[in-house]
This record gives C-alpha cells, structure tokens and sequence, in this order.
C-alpha cells in the first residue's frame, strides 16, 4: 500500500497565482484532512472531510477550497496565492467507525509564495 | 487555556537516558494519538491509544484516562530519537474534524 501520497513536494508561487495540491490515499479511510505548519508552530487545521461528498472547514479555512468526489482523492485548491499562504502541507487520513485507525499522513508539500 | 497541553516544549538529552514527554488534556476524548516529526518534515504515527499502555520497541505511551493525562517514553535514548513529537486527541464531540493537537514538544538526543 503506498498509504497517503501528496503531491507536489515543493512549489513555488507568484501573487495570484492558483495551484492545486493533490492528495490520495488507497487505505479505504473515511476521514480526510488538511492541515498546515507555519515555521515553529503546530498543526492547523484548514478542512477536513468525513467522507466523499462531505467537506466542512476547519480553523484556517480562507483562501482555500477542497472537494471529496471519492474516498481516495482529497484536493487542495488555492485560489489568488498571498504570502501568508507560505506554509507548509499535510494531508491526513484516518478511518473512524467500529475499528478506529492511527493517522497517517502524506509527506508535506513545502509552499512558498512570493 | 490550549485544550492539549504539552510539557516540556524542549528537551535536551544524552545518549542513553531515559525520556518523559508529557500531555494533559482538558476535554473528553476517544483517543489520543502520538506522532513524531523529523527535521525532515514527515509526521508518522507512533501510537493511538484510549486506556492502559502501549509499547513498540523503546518507545512506550500510557494514559490515564481519569487524569486527562498521557505519557510517552523513550527508553535508552539515542540522536536518531531526534524529532518534535506531537501528543494529538480525538474528541468526544464538536467538530474541526474531531482532533485537537498539542504544539509538540521538541527532543534533542547529543550523542
């Protein structure tokens, strides 16, 4: 199993500039989630989804968009890139039901927008 | 008050000694995760567990669930333990996905 894969692993953006970050995992889980990590801080949480179909915002939400059309695809979409948005990203999956799962995550995608 | 509180923030040992991260939370919860994140920037899970005590290796988590309290150890240290670990809870209700983490606790292991 290649568990949560990311992509990509490093990028770059202009002000204003749109990107989308793909997340897969093939672990059949229903949770899915976002996060970022800004320099020295701990993970925030900017969407999740508990299943295809069903997204809901988490702490972070702005300036960012994400759909669920199955169980293994959980994309990022940023639209207008600011530099606040340099970050670096998680996406993260678990199941949750009658045998709960650890989390795994994807490697991280390291955002700088410039 | 942060629902997940971690201590300590930084740590710094020799090779071989014996290491106490810990984690106190305030709400109620299902589980509670450790994970640890390397200089690299991956986070792997190390355990999830909702009572007693777990062990892998040198590695060993326990929680008191009357206590809102978790432990992680790590017996007879060594710099590869090197990393930031991350005491994170699933709770019982509300929403954010469920999960609250704590702002880790970084180890550093001289040789």
């Amino acid at each position: 199993n290649a568990g949560v894969t990311q992509t990509p692993k490093f990028r770059i953006l202009k002000i204003g500039q749109s990107m989308t970050l793909q997340c897969t995992q093939d672990m059949n889980h229903n949770y899915m989630y976002w996060y970022r990590q800004d320099p020295g801080m701990g993970l925030k949480l900017i969407y999740y989804s508990v299943g295809a179909g069903i997204t809901d915002k988490g702490e972070v939400p702005n300036g960012y968009n994400v759909s669920r059309s199955t169980t293994e695809d959980f994309p990022l979409r940023l639209e207008l890139a600011a530099p606040s948005q340099t970050s670096v990203y998680f996406c993260a999956s678990s199941y949750l039901g009658q045998r709960d799962s650890p989390l795994h995550f994807g490697n991280g995608t390291r955002l700088t927008v410039t | 008050k942060n629902e997940v509180e971690q201590s300590p923030q930084n740590l710094t040992a020799q090779e071989g000694e014996f290491i106490t991260i810990n984690c106190s939370y305030s709400v109620g919860i299902s589980a509670l995760h450790w994970l640890q994140q390397h200089p690299g920037g991956g986070i792997v899970s190390l355990f999830m567990l909702s009572s007693g005590k777990k062990k892998h290796g040198r590695l060993i988590a326990t929680i008191n669930i009357q206590e809102k309290h978790s432990s992680l150890h790590i017996t007879a240290s060594h710099p590869r333990d090197s990393a930031v670990y991350i005491c994170a809870v699933r709770t019982t209700g509300g929403s954010q996905g469920n999960l609250i983490f704590g702002k880790g606790t970084k180890l550093s292991v001289k040789p």
